[in-house]
């Protein structure tokens, strides 16, 4: 079965500190990997996706597919990374659809 | 552009009573989806909508969830009847084919069941 695994529901950071968000997923075939943020009391939104390869507000996840993680990562820490940050992972290619969803963590920099 | 919009934003009932959730997704966007988040939970798909038809409803719970899009446009969630079990943000999406699978969160529905 498909799963996405979050093992940190709450990181505490200082600013200017690295940040590391972990993710670990279950997917036989060729899965796409995305992190999804929602600060607060805003709506869900796409943070980034592995096929594109790009970094996002200075954060960057690379897919390894030995060790099925998909880590979101960021150098210094900024008061304005705070927020809930949710791996998922959707099958194939294209529009295919559905979304599994990790638990969560709640990232939160502090001053 | 304006996003995928959701009514109420919130809904509190009692067990038993019928609850009813609608969705506006991006104009254009063909897909559709549902989701159900549970506290200090990520979102779980219930059904995705290709046009008007549910190509993905097997986390639907039928005996007493069920959804419609008629026109391919706007959709509608109803739970009849509600159980205490069932609060939880309902959570809309949608998305377009040229997309490449990036989708769009409505704000949501946080329903209370007392």
């Amino acid at each position: 079965a498909q799963r996405v695994t979050q093992p940190e529901k709450l990181l505490s950071v200082f600013k200017g500190a690295p940040v590391e968000l972990k993710c670990n997923y279950s997917y036989s075939g060729s899965p796409e990997l995305f992190w999804y943020v929602q600060y607060s009391r805003q709506r869900l939104q796409l943070l980034l996706r592995h096929i594109s390869r790009e970094s996002i507000k200075g954060f960057t996840a690379d897919l390894n597919k030995g060790e099925t993680s998909f880590h979101l990562k960021k150098p210094f820490a900024q008061e304005e990374d705070s927020a809930m940050y949710y791996c998922a992972l959707s099958r194939g290619s294209g529009n295919t659809g559905k979304l599994i969803f990790g638990q969560g963590t709640t990232l939160q920099v502090k001053p | 552009e304006a996003g995928v919009v959701q009514s109420p934003r919130y809904k509190i009932i009692e067990k038993k009573q019928p609850v009813a959730f609608w969705c506006n997704p991006i104009s254009g966007h063909n897909t559709l989806y549902w989701y159900r988040q549970n506290l200090g939970q990520g979102p779980e798909l219930l059904i995705r909508y290709e046009n008007e038809e549910a190509v993905d409803d097997s986390q639907l719970p039928k005996d007493r969830f069920s959804a419609e899009r008629l026109k391919g446009v706007d959709s509608t969630l109803k739970i009849q009847p509600a159980e205490l079990g069932d609060s939880a943000v309902y959570l809309c999406a949608s998305s377009s084919i040229w997309g490449y699978n990036e989708q769009f969160f409505g704000p949501g529905t946080r329903l209370t069941v007392l």
